[in-house]
């Protein structure tokens, strides 16, 4: 079956600097991938949709220049949270899309300190 | 219009009961409904899916029954195990109608299931 892998995992940064965190299909190519936000307990919050070699489309009220999105080809995309703060400390999962639906990644905890 | 309503919020069930879980949408665009699986500290891992062209889909002891009049779409756990205590997402997208679509999720259901 279709793989998503992201990395890393875990994270723990300083305040004040920024964090990548990066997101692959391993065995299909996704011209669409998704990156949420989730909060302890509750549902996946949509911030933004990539598209291969496009701007991303983000939320409402999720800042594009805190969250930089780059999808620069059909098996990768990144988020890099910038000027991370403690408020940013959450858990991250991005979502590829293929031809038969979604597949997510195993989602990355990050924590600002 | 694109809010996928699941319910109950938590649900206890007993070792080898039945765990039934609800979900209801609006938008008649929709066409793929899957239910995904989420352990603490891990991504959402797809369980089953179903298509609007068919009313019941059945994998392992998992089965989703889907009424396209109602709008309306669940999940039901056969032999319900106490491995299988996570929180369940149903969701729902216009899968066939381009590139964007992406999946509205319902709430969550945190599934407790008791030895």
């Amino acid at each position: 079956g279709a793989v998503v892998s992201q990395h890393p995992s875990r994270v723990i940064c300083k305040s004040g600097t920024s964090v990548k965190i990066e997101c692959r299909s391993l065995d299909f190519q996704a011209t669409t991938m998704f990156w949420y936000r989730q909060f302890p307990k509750q549902s996946l919050m949509l911030m933004a949709t990539s598209n291969e070699g496009s701007k991303a489309t983000y939320e409402q009220g999720v800042e594009k220049d805190k969250f930089l999105i780059n999808h620069a080809s059909l098996t990768l995309s990144t988020l890099t949270v910038t000027s991370a703060h403690p408020e940013d400390s959450s858990f991250y999962i991005c979502s590829a899309r293929g031809i038969d639906g979604y597949t997510f990644g195993s989602g990355t905890r990050l924590t600002v300190v | 219009q694109q809010q996928v309503k699941q319910s109950p919020q938590s649900l206890i069930v007993q070792k080898g009961g039945i765990s039934i879980i609800n979900c209801a949408y609006e938008n008649t665009a929709f066409d793929y409904f899957p239910w995904y699986q989420q352990f603490p500290g891990k991504g959402p891992a797809l369980l089953i899916a179903i298509r609007p062209d068919v009313s019941e889909k059945k994998e392992g002891r998992f089965t989703i029954s889907f009424n396209k009049s109602a709008k309306q779409f669940s999940l039901h756990i056969m032999d319900s195990q106490p491995g299988d205590s996570a929180t369940y997402f149903c969701a729902a997208s216009n899968l066939d109608g381009g590139s964007q679509g992406n999946l509205i999720f319902g709430k969550g259901t945190k599934l407790s299931v008791k030895p």
